[in-house]
């Protein structure tokens, strides 16, 4: 079944510690993203990319990389976890073209003590 | 730039009580104009869609129209259910822009 996945779905680490949050799909799409989401519910985007080996920064700056090695993998790192960075990480995926819908995994909780 | 203005919630509301949550916008060129919706512990899911004026969108009960002379594309629900409670996000393209989400509850 055509989906994308995120894991872990809870995460709780200290402060300082290098941190990855996987993104996958199995839909084929190009193009992939990567939200932060306010505990009041906002959504910011931080990082997108249009394929392999393409990768943007969004609207709002973070500390966090990423990488597109893979056409259906799309990995978030932190190097330094602060607990500034606690947050939940929605990442998701369209097709190519500007007018299309995305396709949402089902999120990361990440808490940093 | 695109920008995305959403009704402020909460929003609370009794079992098969009228919706409407409003949203306007700010874009250039012909944007499609969308709303999610994301339920508890969940990510966001497509709830309809609109990808030129006049056309109408709908599911679920939901619908909404988008108006391209006043901005709008407001979500309506004739009768909401207590299933219906979640956050639900306004958005367009091209750089998937967001509104602020409004919370729905709904009490039977």
């Amino acid at each position: 079944e055509a989906d994308i996945y995120q894991t872990p779905r809870y995460l709780v680490i200290g402060t300082g510690k290098k941190i990855t949050l996987e993104c996958s799909q199995t839909m084929g799409h190009d193009k992939m993203y990567w939200y932060q989401q306010d505990p009041g519910m906002e959504l910011h985007l931080i990082h997108y990319s249009y394929g392999v080996n393409s990768t943007e920064k969004g609207d709002l700056s973070s500390e966090s990389t990423v990488s597109r090695i893979r056409t259906e993998h799309f990995p978030l790192t932190l190097e330094s976890a602060r607990p500034s960075h606690t947050s939940q990480y929605l990442c998701a995926s369209s097709e190519a073209g500007d007018l299309q819908e995305q396709f949402f995994g089902p999120g990361t909780r990440l808490t940093v003590l | 730039g695109d920008s995305v203005t959403q009704m402020e919630g909460p929003v609370t509301l009794s079992e098969e009580a009228f919706l409407t949550i409003n949203c306007t916008y700010t874009a250039t060129g012909y944007p499609s104009l969308f709303w999610y919706v994301q339920y508890p512990g969940e990510g966001l899911q497509l709830l309809l869609k609109a990808t030129k004026a006049d056309d109408k969108g709908s599911n679920k009960g939901f619908e909404a129209t988008y108006r391209k002379e006043t901005t709008s594309f407001h979500l309506e629900k004739g009768s909401v259910q207590v299933s219906d409670s979640a956050v639900y996000f306004c958005a367009l393209t091209q750089k998937l822009t967001f509104g602020t989400g409004t919370r729905l509850t709904i009490i039977p």
